[in-house]
């Protein structure tokens, strides 16, 4: 079981630039979270994803999007990249109501 | 809304001594409580977690961690700590399994040779 898998595991992007993050849920999960670890703060939830569609959101700007696709899989799309928006994004898996969720190795983004 | 509350930032401890570390919640009702352990630059790694039933759980690592409902606290504690148990850990509270969490500012643990 390869569990949860998160792609790049680092990027730098420039402010105004787009960015594009990807994971791939456990096998036999369903639902993917996305969390923001800004640098020594514990994670920040950004959305939910529960068949194709964003069941939850967090405190996050519409800069923020997400897709979930057929095989569970997700993407994390941020907008307008501002120097603020460097972390760790957190990408998490479960299995709606009766797991807990694991969560990947996460993406490094910085924004220069 | 609810929260969470880590009070300790770092806390030092030397290698075979005990560890406690402290989660307090605030939360409208009974949630499901979680602790992530992270190691620098990696993801989160689930220790331990109590949705109900008996109040002292047991995690991986020789983990434990106390749910007591009138102090609204979810006490993470080991008997002897190991060298590699130094990392940051957080506590996490959620609705359900699989809801969202929502973390503590996470405990820095250093561990003394």
């Amino acid at each position: 079981d390869a569990g949860v898998t998160q792609s790049p595991t680092h990027l730098i992007k420039t402010r105004g630039q787009q960015v594009t993050l990807r994971c791939s849920p456990k096998s036999g999960h369903d639902t993917v979270s996305w969390y923001q670890q800004a640098l020594g703060q514990g994670p920040q939830f950004i959305f939910q994803y529960y068949e194709e569609e964003e069941r939850q959101r967090g405190n996050f700007p519409d800069r923020f999007s997400g897709h979930q696709f057929p095989n569970y899989s997700s993407e994390l799309n941020v907008n307008a990249l501002l120097l603020g928006d460097s972390a760790l994004y957190l990408c998490a898996s479960s299995l709606a109501g009766v797991s807990e969720a694991f969560f990947g190795q996460g993406t490094r983004l910085t924004v220069v | 809304a609810q929260s969470v509350t880590q009070p300790d930032i770092h806390i030092t401890v030397s290698e075979g001594a005990s560890l406690e570390l402290r989660c307090n919640y605030s939360y409208g009702a009974t949630p499901y409580l979680f602790w992530y352990v992270q190691s620098p630059g990696q993801g989160l790694q689930l220790l331990l977690k109590y949705f109900s039933g008996d109040t002292l759980v047991q995690g991986i690592k020789g983990f434990e961690a106390e749910f007591k409902r009138s102090q609204s606290s979810f006490n993470l504690r080991k008997p002897s700590v190991h060298w590699s148990d130094a990392a940051e850990y957080f506590c996490a509270v959620g609705l359900a399994a699989g809801n969202k969490l929502t973390f503590g500012g996470g405990t820095r643990v250093l561990v003394k040779p």
